[in-house]
């Protein structure tokens, strides 16, 4: 069965700092791979995702995520943090041919003024 | 175009009770999934409807949970009888057809936050 690992379920950057947060899969098979955002009192939000095209992909809100198969890794990034940004994370996995995503126990990003 | 809609935003149970929870789909997507958070844990799958049939349920936990899709359009996920165990976050999410082994960008509502006292 897939998993998906998302190390430290709470980080917290100064506004301006570079945001990094971690997931790994764990996939006999290239998955897709994706990232979700949930903002307080809102559903999940898409902001990118791989689909075996470019293993660098942007998404919204100048985050981006580089697909690495050999650390079967899919880090989420953004240069500079804005107070927006805060919110939780999720990754999330799902294999060709089945629809179902599997998640990560998302990450909750504070951004201190 | 209107997103995934999920009925109630929250609702609040005895042990015992049924509740019956909804999702509206946006328009034209066959595809409609359940999911669901218990607090402090990852986002689970529950089940995954192409148009009115149960496409996969294999992330049901048990009996007591119903999931319907009449006709194709909306859904309803009922918890008879309820447990405290059953409380968490029930997300919906809808996406459109593709071919076979292709993705398409899932959807979701707002969540529906039950809590079973």
């Amino acid at each position: 069965a897939q998993s998906v690992t998302q190390l430290g379920s709470h980080v917290s950057v100064s506004e301006g700092a570079l945001v990094l947060l971690r997931c790994n899969y764990s996939s006999s098979v290239p998955p897709y791979l994706f990232w979700y955002v949930q903002y307080p009192n809102q559903g999940l939000q898409l902001l990118l995702k791989y689909t075996s095209a470019a293993t660098l992909v942007k998404g919204i809100n100048g985050f981006e995520a580089e697909f690495k198969k050999s650390e079967t890794s899919f880090h989420l990034t953004k240069p500079s943090a804005h107070m927006s940004d805060a919110a939780e994370y999720f990754c999330a996995v799902s294999e060709a041919g089945r629809r179902a995503l599997t998640f990560g126990s998302g990450t909750r990003l504070q951004v201190q003024p | 175009e209107a997103g995934v809609t999920q009925f109630p935003s929250h609702s609040v149970i005895e042990k015992g009770q049924t509740v019956t929870l909804r999702c509206d789909p946006i328009s034209g997507h066959d595809n409609l999934y359940w999911y669901r958070r218990v607090m402090g844990k990852e986002i689970k799958f529950l089940l995954h409807f192409v148009k009115e049939s149960k496409q996969d349920e294999s992330g049901m936990p048990n009996n007591r949970f119903l999931a319907e899709r009449t006709g194709g359009t909306y859904s309803t996920l009922k918890v008879q009888p309820a447990e405290l165990e059953d409380s968490g976050v029930y997300f919906c999410a809808s996406s459109q057809v593709l071919g076979t082994g292709g993705y398409n960008e899932q959807f979701f509502g707002p969540g529906t936050r039950l809590t079973v006292l």
